[in-house]
């Protein structure tokens, strides 16, 4: 069980245009979703949290108008990166809590984002 | 507030040798801490967790991680490396105040020698 899909596993866009990323619980109920973006040989830094039906909290420095973040249901959180730019490029990692057990985050397989 | 310290960047350790992977933290709360492993081009892989039941933890692929409170560490540990042990591996503190955000350490890139 806990099984955290993304959609697409690797995208390349040009610059300008906009791209949208899923992130699916599969089994359970995600309570809460996180994204994260992960650059070459780096670690995993978070951009945003979000809750089913609000609003995602966002940590300092990220730009919520750049990287709209939704969490429509208990099920399935997007991430869309607007008007997508070369910087943009990245690993983009989305995770799920389920409520039941607490601590624990599942993650899904990531998304590689290429922008031309 | 919370962070973890991963002490080094790189290991390498030669194939059937053990493995050692270093890791401090700080938190106000009681923590709940874990390793993740990440192969090239690919997402997390827990490995083990430790959520204040029993201080040895056992995971996956014969590792194991020991919480001591004393020294704030959970280094993790491997009797003998395999190949396929090459990889970059995480360790992680989770924030038990109710945003259960993670934080994490910046990584060891485990090098497997044959």
């Amino acid at each position: 069980g806990a099984v955290v899909s993304q959609h697409p596993s690797r995208v390349i866009c040009k610059s300008g245009t906009s791209v949208k990323i899923e992130c699916r619980s599969l089994d359970f109920q995600a309570t809460t979703m996180f994204w994260y973006r992960q650059f070459p040989k780096k670690s995993l830094m978070l951009m945003a949290t979000s809750n089913e039906g609000s609003k995602a909290t966002y940590e300092q420095g990220v730009e919520k108008d750049k990287f709209l973040i939704n969490h429509a249901s208990l099920t399935l959180s997007t991430l869309t990166v607007t008007s997508a730019h070369p910087e943009d490029s990245s690993f983009y990692i989305c995770s799920a809590r389920d409520g039941g057990r607490r601590n624990e985050q599942f993650f899904g397989p990531g998304t590689r984002l290429t922008v031309l | 507030a919370q962070s973890v310290t991963q002490l080094d960047s790189h290991v390498s350790v030669s194939e059937g040798t053990p493995v050692l992977l270093r890791c401090n933290y700080s938190s106000s709360y009681s923590p709940s801490l874990f390793w993740y492993v990440q192969h090239p081009n690919k997402g997390l892989q827990l490995l083990l967790k430790y959520t204040s039941a029993a201080t040895l933890v056992k995971g996956i692929n014969g590792f194991e991680a020991e919480f001591k409170k004393s020294e704030t560490s959970f280094h993790l540990t491997k009797p003998s490396a395999h190949m396929s042990d090459a990889a970059e591996y995480f360790c992680v503190v989770s924030d038990p105040t109710g945003t259960y955000k993670y934080i994490f350490g910046t990584g060891t890139r485990l090098k497997v020698l044959a």
